[in-house]
């Protein structure tokens, strides 16, 4: 069985700030690791993806994320938050031995960038 | 290249009525899958074609749901009857076959239904 947590709902930072958004998983087996980000009115578009390679993932718009195996965590980042992070951002995770077909995902975290 | 594409993106029936939600995939694209995001909560999974055919369909609620995909293109997910805890916003997603491996899944814009 796998699972996901992101800690946080509701995160709200101001422009040029670190954005940390937290995931941690659960997965009996070696995980695949996704954060897909879905800006208003659109569907949701891959940010960056994990896939047993590099355990530091760069994605696009300057995000990042660093798999941690002992911490379970695979936690988003972007040095500096710019006006259009505004989004919702999604955690999920898929089982190594099995398909894409059950990307599990977390609730959910809401960016909110102020100037 | 179209992404994929929903339809309607917006339906708002009574309890008790029928709604039809289609589902056009990125060409050439054998996997298309359906989830579902009731509001506040995680996005589930519903079920999995790989072109016409259901390969996993472990997600699906009830009896009330029903999915087809023939001639392994578009899609539906007809609810029938609907209830108000079918209310949420479901998503379509594809992917080629050779990505089954890698997750990466194209999703669309989704269908927000509201059951009132």
């Amino acid at each position: 069985a796998q699972s996901v947590t992101q800690l946080g709902s509701h995160v709200s930072v101001s422009e040029g700030a670190l954005v940390l958004l937290r995931c941690n998983y659960s997965s009996s087996v070696p995980p695949y690791l996704f954060w897909y980000v879905q800006y208003p009115n659109q569907g949701l578009q891959l940010l960056l993806k994990y896939t047993s390679a590099a355990t530091l993932v760069k994605g696009i718009n300057g995000f990042e994320a660093e798999f941690k195996k002992s911490e379970t965590s695979f936690h988003l980042t972007k040095p500096s938050a710019h006006m259009s992070d505004a989004a919702e951002y999604f955690c999920a995770v898929s089982g190594i031995t099995g398909t894409a077909s059950k990307l599990t995902f977390g609730t959910g975290t809401r960016l909110q960038v102020t100037l | 290249e179209a992404g994929v594409t929903q339809f309607p993106s917006h339906s708002v029936i009574e309890k008790g009525q029928t709604v039809t939600l289609r589902c056009d995939p990125i060409s050439g694209h054998d996997n298309l899958y359906w989830y579902r995001r009731v509001m506040g909560k995680e996005i589930k999974f519903l079920l999995h074609f790989v072109k016409e055919s259901k390969q996993d369909e472990s997600g699906m609620p009830n009896n009330r749901f029903l999915a087809e995909r023939t001639g392994g293109t578009y899609s539906t997910l007809k609810v029938q009857p609907a209830e108000l805890e079918d209310s949420g916003v479901y998503f379509c997603a594809s992917s080629p076959l050779a990505g089954l491996t890698t997750g990466e899944l194209f999703f669309g814009e989704g269908s927000r239904l509201t059951v009132l």
